[in-house]
């Protein structure tokens, strides 16, 4: 079973910044949170990741909370082409127990 | 360059068969994956294999067999094909040496059993 949890569903207006939330109440002290998206008919593709500290890249920003126990990916100008599922996963052991949930349906709207 | 690339990207097959999925990656990974993301869309990982030894082996019927020539290779066979492993079949790859991996997906065969 996934050990994080995400709304099914959200939608986002291109050119805005879409938020896409995840908690992870469960998370063990050396677990990463992983974001991974699928775009219709491909296979997932990583986005980003982090341990505690917040983490920027070139795709999206990861902002995780102290607690650890949530997170949220920031996607800071959404374009037609970020539509995807977005998975938010924890994992810290070489990557063989990574777990997909069903994720996020991110729709973004022109 | 393709990362990890796998043949076919469609296989149309009766029930009964046996057919192969290729999967070949060009990053000098040492661990490669099989994972299934079924009618649902849950992705639900196979196996994984390290350096051409298996690691994980999830509840998959041994009709499922991966074979590792190298460990830039995992093919994956599967005998007596039926109706429900109609899915879509993602192969990837990462280091296999760091606790924060990243993995790195094929863009999948979509298996039809008819």
């Amino acid at each position: 079973d996934a050990k994080t949890t995400q709304p099914p569903s959200m939608d986002c207006a291109e050119g805005r910044a879409a938020n896409l939330p995840c908690n992870h109440s469960t998370i063990s002290g050396n677990e990463y949170v992983y974001w991974y998206r699928q775009i219709h008919s491909q296979g997932p593709q990583y986005i980003i990741h982090g341990l505690k500290n917040n983490e920027t890249n070139e795709m999206a920003s990861l902002i995780i909370t102290e607690d650890r126990k949530s997170s949220t990916l920031i996607l800071p100008h959404a374009t037609l082409r970020d539509t995807a599922v977005y998975y938010c996963i924890v994992s810290g052991n070489y990557g063989q127990n990574f777990v997909f949930g069903p994720g996020t349906r991110l729709s973004v709207l022109p | 360059d393709t990362a990890v690339s796998q043949t076919p990207k469609y296989l149309v097959t009766q029930m009964g068969n046996d057919k192969s999925i290729k999967c070949e990656q060009n990053l000098g990974h040492d661990t490669m994956y099989w994972y299934k993301q079924d009618s649902k869309k849950f992705l639900k990982i196979m196996f994984s294999y390290n350096n051409k030894e298996l690691i994980i082996n999830e509840t998959v019927p041994n009709r499922f067999s991966p074979k590792s020539p190298d460990k830039a290779h995992l093919n994956l066979h599967i005998n007596s094909l039926e109706l429900g492993d109609s899915a879509v079949y993602f192969c990837a790859s990462s280091q296999g040496n760091r606790r924060d991996e990243k993995l790195f997906f094929g863009s999948g065969t979509q298996l039809s059993v008819l």
